[in-house]
């Protein structure tokens, strides 16, 4: 297991459309934070689960935004209905619970360009 | 609620010299982590150096340091001997002990470009 891998690196999407990113945390760890970056700016907390349960949702998740971590391994965050203010990075990250969860390891993000 | 503030958009350095990068804070709380992440270009972001609050030593890793003020709520970064990879987007971040969620909060970042 060579770190967190997230799938696709790049998405391009017409306003309007649904897509859906997929997280693979490291193995091991069973916290798993999604995170929006926007051009120029720090990561934004969207969410995190603690093995399948969704613990804590930000309030810039709206309801078009759903994210999912069925089985406690890897994860899901879909965008329906898509709009041009979604256009970012979407960030996944991973860490232990134990310590706290005090390092996160971080994916390479998924790109999202909405047109 | 808690914020990160880090009021230099962009530093550059020579290779070899040292720069210092600013990071500001506001919480009530009294027991939290900080943090120093490195973004390079195209890549991942990954954990540069962490400080808990209750320490009161200042935490270094390598070429890299961190000046804690608790009571300023001021956390900043020195690169020592910069060298061309260092070149990337740093972001302070804070996490709250509270809750114990892992949950990151960031500044808005520094870029960092290091002259040959």
């Amino acid at each position: 297991d060579t770190g967190v891998s997230q799938d696709p690196r790049h998405k391009i999407t017409k306003r309007g459309q649904n897509v859906t990113f997929r997280c693979d945390p490291i193995s091991e760890h069973n916290r798993l934070y999604w995170y929006r970056q926007t051009l120029g700016q720090g990561p934004e907390f969207l969410t995190y689960f603690q093995n399948e349960a969704q613990l804590e949702k930000s309030r810039l998740l709206s309801d078009r935004f759903s994210a999912e971590r069925p089985k406690g391994s890897f994860s899901t965050l879909e965008i329906q209905r898509t709009e041009q203010g979604d256009s970012a990075m979407y960030l996944c990250a991973s860490s232990p619970a134990a310590g706290g969860g005090t390092e996160a390891f971080f994916g390479q993000g998924t790109r999202l360009t909405v047109v | 609620a808690q914020t990160v503030t880090q009021s230099q958009p962009e530093m550059s350095v020579q290779e070899a010299e040292t720069v210092t990068l600013s990071c500001t804070y506001d919480t009530s709380e009294s027991n939290y982590y900080l943090f120093w992440y490195k973004q390079p270009p195209s890549r991942q972001m990954i954990l540069v150096i962490r400080q808990e609050a209750y320490k009161q030593q200042n935490a270094t890793e390598n070429r890299f340091s961190v000046n804690f003020q608790k009571a300023a709520k001021s956390f900043s970064l020195k690169i020592s001997d910069s060298q061309l990879g260092d070149t990337a987007m740093y972001f302070c971040a804070f996490m709250s002990y509270s809750g114990n969620t892992g949950k990151l909060i960031f500044g808005q970042g520094t870029t960092l470009q290091v002259k040959p």
